[in-house]
């Protein structure tokens, strides 16, 4: 399976974009992005998946480089209700590693 | 639906008692994922099943761990006998395919003292 990094940490300014950088330059063509995050003392919660396209939904987007070695979360317009861990990962491979989290990227936005 | 179900939310033990965490997940979904969650270790996968057949229990830390999915809605986690350093919080979650975004409940967490 890809193993992913992120960065720890990352501020941003309620009401601005957080973009969040994940690198996976090992993924395999059939290998998706997924992304999670995490608010504090909750379970994970599902936010988007891509496997070459960018994705769009009502929660955020997703940019996946052409050669599809990382990706960026991006969060429209961030409210002091996204702070959380966002978590990337690519789960999923026909050997069966499933759904592994790493340390994920702490967000704090600020008012 | 009313999504993934825990229970116990809190559970408090002590040393040497047996613990079982149940879970309920959502209806249709085939996949069912249990994982801990500690500050030192971070989000960890334990066990998961496919159509109610564990398929990778690689992630379960000792014998003293036992999961089962008698049915297709419902999954315990059992630990006998429980030792402090178990103490974290065990989320189980659920997915349509063992490929597909998963949905996590809110999790059990366990104190043993």
């Amino acid at each position: 399976d890809a193993k992913t990094t992120q960065p720890p940490s990352m501020d941003c300014a309620e009401g601005r974009a957080a973009n969040l950088p994940c690198n996976h330059s090992t993924i395999s063509g059939n290998e998706y992005v997924y992304w999670y995050r995490q608010i504090h003392s909750q379970g994970p919660q599902y936010i988007i998946h891509g496997l070459k396209n960018n994705e769009t939904n009502e929660m955020a987007s997703l940019i996946i480089t052409e050669d599809r070695k990382s990706s960026t979360l991006i969060l429209p317009h961030a409210t002091l209700r996204d702070t959380a861990v966002y978590y990337c990962i690519s789960p999923y491979n026909n050997a069966g590693n499933m759904l592994t989290f790493g340390g994920g990227t702490r967000l704090m936005v600020k008012p | 639906d009313a999504g993934v179900i825990q229970s116990p939310r809190h559970e408090v033990t002590e040393m040497g008692q047996e613990v079982t965490l149940r879970c309920k997940p959502i209806s249709g979904h085939n996949s069912l994922f249990w994982y801990r969650q500690t500050m030192m270790r971070g989000l960890e996968l334990l066990i998961y099943f496919n159509n109610n057949v564990p398929i990778d229990d690689s992630g379960m830390p000792e014998d003293r761990f036992s999961a089962k999915m008698p049915n297709a809605s419902f999954s315990t986690l059992k630990i006998q006998p429980s030792e402090p350093r178990d103490s974290a919080v065990y989320f189980c979650a659920s997915s349509r395919q063992w490929n597909t975004e998963a949905f996590f409940g809110q999790g059990t967490r366990l104190t043993v003292v």
